[in-house]
């Protein structure tokens, strides 16, 4: 596609609930991330994918978060047993994926609020 | 690790007036920097990326220099305008294609 698309764009969940984000990233791209941002923080890093590699989970802050990406395209993230403190604006971004690439295209994320 | 630093937090200005929005990172082995901008409630829109061999880039209104050696960059606005109000975010590519973000400056452009 022309860009980077997420859904939902909001997402209210119940507290112990399971919740899945999609991320459609542009077309070609090889890399794809997620991002969380927290409210009045910056961004922080939670996986990357590059290709058919083993993916970067070094930001995943709790067992219960998990991504998978299909076909080397669209991505899932899943939190399994959702708390408050997991909600944020997930946020995913693609890009060429080489070192020196010309950059990253976000989408415009997904607000997911835990009540 | 990297760690990625914006001042101010936070600006305020007058319509017409130049401004420069500062970041700083802790490690200068990075792969490039870039430039962001964000709206209330909406994702990122990338602005300006400069790779670790060049010095500066220009788009229109929007300066943004790299001095990798010192760990610091600039983002000039010329002629600032109210529909430059938003959150700028500065983040460096670090090793595995990972972005470190500061935690951005709010700019309000006062008409």
């Amino acid at each position: 596609g022309a860009g980077v698309s997420q859904s939902p764009s909001n997402k209210v969940t119940e507290k112990g609930k399971d919740v899945e984000l999609r991320c459609d990233p542009i077309s070609g791209h090889t890399a794809l991330y997620w991002y969380r941002q927290s409210l009045g923080q910056g961004l922080e890093f939670l996986i990357y994918f590059q290709g058919n590699s083993a993916p970067d989970k070094s930001g995943l802050p709790s067992d219960r978060f998990s991504a998978e990406r299909t076909g080397g395209s669209v991505s899932t993230l899943t939190i399994q047993r959702t708390q408050q403190e997991d909600s944020a604006v997930y946020l995913c971004a693609s890009s060429t994926g080489q070192v020196g690439a010309r950059g990253y295209t976000f989408g415009s994320g997904t607000r997911l609020t835990v009540v | 690790k990297q760690e990625v630093t914006q001042i101010p937090a936070a600006l305020s200005v007058p319509e017409g007036e130049n401004l420069v929005l500062n970041c700083s990172f802790t490690d200068s082995a990075i792969y490039n920097l870039q430039w962001f901008r964000q709206d209330p409630g909406k994702g990122l829109t990338s602005l300006l990326l400069i790779q670790s061999s060049q010095r500066e880039q220009t788009s229109g209104r929007l300066n943004a220099s790299l001095d990798k050696s010192s760990g610091r960059s600039t983002l000039y606005i010329a002629a600032s305008q109210p529909g430059d109000s938003a959150t700028y975010l500065c983040a460096v590519g670090a090793g595995g294609n990972k972005l470190v973000f500061g935690a951005g400056t709010i700019l309000r452009v006062k008409s």
